[in-house]
């Protein structure tokens, strides 16, 4: 299996600029989830999706943030208009509620830099 | 409130035994994971405990405590690529998994 694909690996813009993050969860996993990590305040979950639906978005920071899902193979966050603070690794994890554990797989993450 | 709790920071030699604690306070109790995350790469899964006991997997091993609300990563024969910083998740009530800010270990020779 190829694992959660995540894209791009590292993304430079200028304040002010719509960013667009994109992931490609693990097939047959049925719950994918966005993550920020920050020095500051570690790993913090922005939004997760069961079966392509939105369960808990009160993670995300504002109205700049939003994701969508639009089948089971794809998913993406954007924030517009970016600003410096957004900077940081937003990763992509997946898992399959089938499994008892419903362990998370993560993908490599995109460092996002907002100057 | 939710809590996990964690050291900062540990230092161990190569060859030798550290163990890691994490504490925590959750809203429900469904199962506690440990990741371990290497400088500027995502998070891996080293193991899951929602009994009370040990798991061993080779070097790695982790302990849970319900009723103390408590768990460790132990980890033997240390080696220098196990310089990561560890991970402690609490998946709670609402089946959302809560971290911890990590513990960053640092392995010399």
């Amino acid at each position: 299996d190829a694992g959660v694909i995540q894209s791009p690996r590292h993304e430079v813009t200028e304040m002010g600029q719509e960013v667009t993050l994109r992931c490609k969860p693990i097939s047959g996993h049925d719950y994918l989830f966005w993550y920020r990590q920050t020095m500051m305040r570690g790993l913090e979950l922005l939004i997760y999706f069961n079966n392509n639906v939105p369960i808990d978005d009160s993670g995300m920071p504002e109205d700049r943030f939003s994701a969508k899902m639009p089948n089971a193979s794809f998913s993406t966050l954007k924030i517009q208009p970016s600003e410096p603070r957004d900077s940081a690794v937003y990763f992509c994890a997946s898992s399959n509620r089938d499994r008892w554990e419903n362990i998370q797989y993560f993908g490599a993450g995109t460092r996002l830099s907002v100057l | 409130g939710q809590n996990i709790d964690q050291p900062t920071e540990m230092t161990a030699t190569e060859g030798a035994i550290v163990q890691i604690n994490c504490t925590y306070q959750t809203s429900g109790f469904n199962g506690l994971f440990w990741y371990q995350q290497h400088a500027g790469e995502a998070p891996t899964f080293l193991s899951y405990n929602v009994l009370d006991g040990l798991e061993e997997k080779g070097r790695f091993s982790s302990f849970l405590s319900r009723s103390k609300g408590y768990s460790y990563l132990l980890l033997k024969e240390l080696q220098m690529k196990d310089s990561a910083s560890y991970l402690c998740a609490v998946r709670d009530s609402n089946y959302q998994l809560i971290w911890g800010a990590g513990t960053k270990l640092i392995i010399k020779p």
